[in-house]
């Protein structure tokens, strides 16, 4: 069954320090992969998403996120965190067993920028 | 702008008082779902639709019902509600294709006493 891991409940990181957040999955075949974030008060925004290609992927408000197929993992990345990056971060995995497409999603990681 | 609306964001009802949770999509998609997200869990789907009179149960289906009469419009029904209901609800939209996104609504807080 495909999963997805957010071995982080939470991130703590001072404002203009690199972020990162991590998740690691288990699919069968290929993965497709997406970060979404939920700001206080606020619906899931997507972020970025891996489909193929370049394992570098980059998405909104400066977020990036990195494939590692031999690692499974697709942690999100940010050079330079704000303040109003403080949210809740969600990395989903695409499931297309029983014929239809869903999102199966990690536990989420807060994170917590300070200034 | 396309969105998702859901209604309504706050609600409070008692144990056993049958509700709805409305759910709208300007953006033409065929696949709608709903989750509710509790700590520690994350997402979990409770319900999906593929289409107009298309519709399964997701992984945590129990106490909820749904309908697609129309391709916007996608409700979910809790006909008891029950305290373990206590969630925040999610509707979500997907244009039908592998590498597509979901496009979330704000969110609905129910509180079941």
């Amino acid at each position: 069954a495909q999963s997805v891991a957010q071995p982080e409940d939470q991130v703590n990181v001072a404002e203009g320090n690199p972020l990162t957040v991590k998740c690691t999955y288990s699919v069968s075949g290929n993965p497709y992969l997406f970060w979404y974030v939920q700001y206080p008060n606020r619906g899931l925004q997507f972020l970025l998403k891996y489909i193929t290609g370049d394992n570098l992927v980059k998405g909104s408000y400066g977020f990036e996120a990195e494939f590692n197929k031999s690692q499974t993992s697709f942690h999100l990345k940010k050079p330079s965190a704000l303040v109003s990056d403080s949210a809740l971060y969600f990395c989903a995995v695409r499931d297309f067993s029983g014929g239809y497409n869903k999102l199966i999603f990690g536990a989420g990681t807060r994170l917590a920028v300070h200034p | 702008e396309a969105q998702v609306t859901q209604n309504p964001r706050y609600l409070i009802t008692v144990t056993g008082k049958k509700l709805t949770v409305t759910c709208s999509q300007n953006m033409n998609h065929e696949y709608m779902s709903w989750y509710r997200q509790d700590p520690g869990l994350g997402l979990r789907q409770i319900y999906y639709s593929m289409n107009v009179e298309v519709t399964d149960k997701g992984d945590v289906p129990e106490g909820y019902k749904v309908s697609r009469k129309e391709k916007r419009n996608f409700p979910l029904i809790l006909e008891s509600p029950s305290p373990n209901q206590t969630s925040l609800y999610f509707c979500a939209s997907t244009r039908t294709g592998e590498n597509t996104e979901a496009f979330f609504g704000q969110g609905t807080r129910l509180t079941v006493v």
